[in-house]
Protein backbone atom coordinates (compact mmCIF):
# COMPACT_ATOMS: atom_id res chain seq x y z
CA UNK A 1 0.00 0.00 0.00
CA UNK A 2 1.08 3.40 -0.79
CA UNK A 3 2.18 6.02 1.88
CA UNK A 4 3.11 9.47 2.42
CA UNK A 5 4.89 10.81 5.40
CA UNK A 6 5.54 14.66 6.68
CA UNK A 7 8.03 14.20 8.77
CA UNK A 8 7.75 18.12 10.03
CA UNK A 9 4.82 18.63 12.23
CA UNK A 10 5.56 22.39 12.41
CA UNK A 11 7.89 25.17 10.96
CA UNK A 12 8.17 28.35 11.18
CA UNK A 13 9.98 31.17 8.57
CA UNK A 14 10.08 34.59 8.51
CA UNK A 15 8.23 36.61 5.93
CA UNK A 16 10.36 37.43 2.76
CA UNK A 17 12.13 34.14 3.55
CA UNK A 18 12.49 30.54 1.68
CA UNK A 19 11.58 27.70 3.56
CA UNK A 20 11.39 23.77 2.55
CA UNK A 21 9.11 21.50 3.27
CA UNK A 22 9.66 17.68 3.18
CA UNK A 23 8.01 14.71 2.04
CA UNK A 24 8.21 11.22 1.45
CA UNK A 25 6.30 8.45 0.10
CA UNK A 26 6.72 4.30 -0.72
CA UNK A 27 4.83 3.17 -3.92
CA UNK A 28 5.68 0.00 -5.99
CA UNK A 29 3.98 1.88 -9.31
CA UNK A 30 5.70 3.40 -11.80
CA UNK A 31 4.09 5.85 -13.08
CA UNK A 32 2.13 8.20 -10.25
CA UNK A 33 1.05 11.66 -9.06
CA UNK A 34 2.29 14.15 -6.66
CA UNK A 35 0.52 16.88 -4.80
CA UNK A 36 1.03 19.55 -2.48
CA UNK A 37 -2.31 21.57 -0.97
CA UNK A 38 -2.66 23.92 1.38
CA UNK A 39 -5.13 24.25 4.05
CA UNK A 40 -5.22 27.87 5.60
CA UNK A 41 -7.63 28.86 8.60
CA UNK A 42 -10.85 28.69 6.89
CA UNK A 43 -10.22 24.95 6.53
CA UNK A 44 -10.89 24.90 2.48
CA UNK A 45 -8.18 22.19 0.58
CA UNK A 46 -6.42 24.60 -2.32
CA UNK A 47 -4.10 22.72 -4.26
CA UNK A 48 -0.75 24.58 -4.60
CA UNK A 49 1.20 22.15 -6.85
CA UNK A 50 1.17 19.44 -8.54
CA UNK A 51 3.77 16.62 -10.42
CA UNK A 52 3.83 13.82 -12.82
CA UNK A 53 6.47 10.98 -12.10
CA UNK A 54 7.27 10.49 -15.57
CA UNK A 55 8.30 14.20 -16.25
CA UNK A 56 12.15 15.03 -15.17
CA UNK A 57 11.60 18.51 -14.85
CA UNK A 58 10.34 20.11 -11.08
CA UNK A 59 7.35 21.64 -11.53
CA UNK A 60 7.12 25.55 -10.39
CA UNK A 61 3.80 27.74 -9.71
CA UNK A 62 5.20 31.38 -8.85
CA UNK A 63 7.12 31.03 -5.83
CA UNK A 64 6.31 27.61 -5.37
CA UNK A 65 8.27 24.80 -6.69
CA UNK A 66 9.28 21.56 -5.43
CA UNK A 67 12.26 19.09 -5.63
CA UNK A 68 11.39 16.02 -7.04
CA UNK A 69 13.59 12.71 -6.37
CA UNK A 70 11.77 9.88 -7.81
CA UNK A 71 14.65 7.33 -6.79
CA UNK A 72 14.79 8.28 -3.56
CA UNK A 73 10.99 9.07 -3.20
CA UNK A 74 11.22 12.36 -2.48
CA UNK A 75 9.03 15.41 -3.11
CA UNK A 76 9.50 18.81 -0.97
CA UNK A 77 8.12 21.82 -1.41
CA UNK A 78 9.93 25.03 -1.54
CA UNK A 79 8.27 27.99 -0.90
CA UNK A 80 10.23 31.51 -1.85
CA UNK A 81 9.61 35.30 -0.55
CA UNK A 82 7.80 33.72 1.74
CA UNK A 83 4.18 35.80 2.81
CA UNK A 84 1.65 36.26 5.83
CA UNK A 85 -1.13 34.46 3.46
CA UNK A 86 0.95 31.61 2.95
CA UNK A 87 0.58 30.36 6.87
CA UNK A 88 -1.30 27.09 6.83
CA UNK A 89 -1.31 23.72 6.95
CA UNK A 90 0.62 21.92 4.45
CA UNK A 91 -0.70 18.21 2.89
CA UNK A 92 1.44 16.48 0.72
CA UNK A 93 -0.44 13.58 -1.27
CA UNK A 94 0.09 10.53 -3.63
CA UNK A 95 -2.37 9.60 -6.35
CA UNK A 96 -1.92 6.44 -8.18
CA UNK A 97 -1.30 6.02 -12.05
CA UNK A 98 -4.47 5.70 -13.99
CA UNK A 99 -5.58 1.83 -14.21
CA UNK A 100 -4.06 1.00 -11.21
CA UNK A 101 -5.32 2.21 -7.60
CA UNK A 102 -8.47 3.99 -7.79
CA UNK A 103 -8.59 7.53 -8.27
CA UNK A 104 -7.90 8.56 -4.09
CA UNK A 105 -5.58 10.55 -3.09
CA UNK A 106 -3.46 9.16 -0.01
CA UNK A 107 -2.50 12.23 2.45
CA UNK A 108 0.57 13.06 4.63
CA UNK A 109 -0.28 14.20 8.02
CA UNK A 110 0.46 17.73 7.16
CA UNK A 111 2.83 20.33 8.04
CA UNK A 112 1.32 23.54 10.12
CA UNK A 113 3.69 26.25 8.60
CA UNK A 114 3.77 29.90 10.31
CA UNK A 115 5.28 32.68 8.55
CA UNK A 116 6.06 35.40 11.21
CA UNK A 117 6.16 39.36 10.55
CA UNK B 1 -19.32 27.73 -11.89
CA UNK B 2 -19.85 27.34 -8.47
CA UNK B 3 -17.42 25.05 -6.62
CA UNK B 4 -18.29 21.89 -4.63
CA UNK B 5 -20.52 22.65 -2.32
CA UNK B 6 -21.64 20.95 1.44
CA UNK B 7 -24.10 21.02 3.97
CA UNK B 8 -24.30 21.43 6.45
CA UNK B 9 -20.84 23.26 7.33
CA UNK B 10 -21.77 22.64 11.23
CA UNK B 11 -23.65 19.64 12.38
CA UNK B 12 -24.58 18.20 16.33
CA UNK B 13 -25.88 15.27 17.50
CA UNK B 14 -26.09 13.42 20.54
CA UNK B 15 -24.83 9.98 20.97
CA UNK B 16 -27.18 7.47 18.96
CA UNK B 17 -28.56 9.85 16.94
CA UNK B 18 -27.95 10.09 12.79
CA UNK B 19 -25.89 12.25 11.04
CA UNK B 20 -26.55 12.91 7.19
CA UNK B 21 -23.87 15.00 5.54
CA UNK B 22 -24.32 16.09 1.97
CA UNK B 23 -21.80 16.39 -1.30
CA UNK B 24 -23.02 18.57 -4.42
CA UNK B 25 -19.95 17.61 -6.53
CA UNK B 26 -18.77 20.69 -9.34
CA UNK B 27 -21.01 20.97 -12.74
CA UNK B 28 -19.72 17.96 -14.89
CA UNK B 29 -17.93 16.14 -12.63
CA UNK B 30 -19.18 12.88 -11.76
CA UNK B 31 -16.94 11.23 -8.96
CA UNK B 32 -16.97 12.27 -5.75
CA UNK B 33 -14.77 11.69 -2.93
CA UNK B 34 -15.40 11.60 0.85
CA UNK B 35 -12.81 12.11 3.59
CA UNK B 36 -12.42 12.46 7.15
CA UNK B 37 -10.35 15.08 9.45
CA UNK B 38 -9.59 14.31 13.02
CA UNK B 39 -8.26 16.76 14.66
CA UNK B 40 -4.56 17.73 14.48
CA UNK B 41 -4.80 14.64 11.62
CA UNK B 42 -4.44 15.18 8.39
CA UNK B 43 -7.02 13.53 5.64
CA UNK B 44 -8.19 10.27 5.83
CA UNK B 45 -10.06 8.37 2.68
CA UNK B 46 -13.09 7.00 3.31
CA UNK B 47 -15.19 6.15 -0.25
CA UNK B 48 -15.08 7.21 -3.52
CA UNK B 49 -18.23 7.20 -5.60
CA UNK B 50 -19.80 7.62 -9.14
CA UNK B 51 -23.07 7.99 -10.04
CA UNK B 52 -24.87 5.52 -8.61
CA UNK B 53 -21.84 3.07 -7.76
CA UNK B 54 -19.52 2.86 -5.31
CA UNK B 55 -15.67 2.87 -6.98
CA UNK B 56 -13.78 1.92 -3.63
CA UNK B 57 -15.01 2.04 -0.09
CA UNK B 58 -11.81 0.54 1.29
CA UNK B 59 -11.68 3.79 3.88
CA UNK B 60 -14.95 3.27 5.54
CA UNK B 61 -15.19 1.73 8.87
CA UNK B 62 -17.56 -1.53 8.64
CA UNK B 63 -20.61 -0.50 10.76
CA UNK B 64 -22.70 2.57 10.54
CA UNK B 65 -21.22 4.52 8.02
CA UNK B 66 -22.37 4.28 4.60
CA UNK B 67 -22.26 6.43 1.41
CA UNK B 68 -24.36 7.37 -1.74
CA UNK B 69 -24.69 9.14 -5.25
CA UNK B 70 -28.04 8.88 -6.57
CA UNK B 71 -28.61 9.78 -10.11
CA UNK B 72 -30.41 12.80 -9.42
CA UNK B 73 -29.25 14.89 -5.97
CA UNK B 74 -26.24 14.89 -3.66
CA UNK B 75 -23.69 12.51 -2.37
CA UNK B 76 -24.57 11.57 1.04
CA UNK B 77 -23.14 10.27 3.99
CA UNK B 78 -24.85 8.63 6.19
CA UNK B 79 -23.43 7.75 9.93
CA UNK B 80 -25.67 6.15 12.21
CA UNK B 81 -25.59 5.55 15.89
CA UNK B 82 -23.10 8.59 16.13
CA UNK B 83 -20.66 8.01 18.79
CA UNK B 84 -18.26 10.65 20.32
CA UNK B 85 -14.93 9.19 17.99
CA UNK B 86 -16.87 10.86 14.83
CA UNK B 87 -16.66 14.20 15.60
CA UNK B 88 -14.37 15.63 12.70
CA UNK B 89 -14.47 17.54 9.91
CA UNK B 90 -15.74 15.80 6.76
CA UNK B 91 -14.42 16.45 3.44
CA UNK B 92 -15.82 15.87 0.00
CA UNK B 93 -14.12 16.49 -3.35
CA UNK B 94 -15.01 15.88 -6.67
CA UNK B 95 -13.82 15.89 -10.08
CA UNK B 96 -14.23 14.69 -13.92
CA UNK B 97 -13.87 11.24 -15.36
CA UNK B 98 -10.19 10.20 -15.48
CA UNK B 99 -10.57 9.90 -18.57
CA UNK B 100 -11.17 13.46 -19.71
CA UNK B 101 -9.48 15.14 -16.73
CA UNK B 102 -6.71 12.74 -16.35
CA UNK B 103 -4.78 11.35 -13.66
CA UNK B 104 -2.79 14.60 -12.92
CA UNK B 105 -6.51 16.52 -12.61
CA UNK B 106 -6.92 17.55 -9.26
CA UNK B 107 -9.82 17.07 -6.94
CA UNK B 108 -11.54 20.23 -5.77
CA UNK B 109 -12.96 20.74 -2.60
CA UNK B 110 -15.69 21.35 -0.73
CA UNK B 111 -15.34 23.55 2.95
CA UNK B 112 -15.91 20.81 4.66
CA UNK B 113 -18.65 19.75 7.29
CA UNK B 114 -18.00 19.54 11.12
CA UNK B 115 -19.72 16.81 13.02
CA UNK B 116 -19.59 17.41 16.67
CA UNK B 117 -21.17 14.69 19.06
CA UNK B 118 -22.30 15.47 22.08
Amino acid sequence: AQTVTQSQPEMSVQEAETVTLSCTYDTSESNYYLFWYKQPPSRQMILVIRQEAYKQQNATENRFSVNFQKAAKSFSLKISDSQLGDTAMYFCAFRGGYGGATNKLIFGTGTLLAVQP
Amino acid sequence: NAGVMQNPRHLVRRRGQEARLRCSPMKGHSHVYWYRQLPEEGLKFMVYLQKENIIDESGMPKERFSAEFPKEGPSILRIQQVVRGDSAAYFCASSPPPRLAGMAGELFFGEGSRLTVL
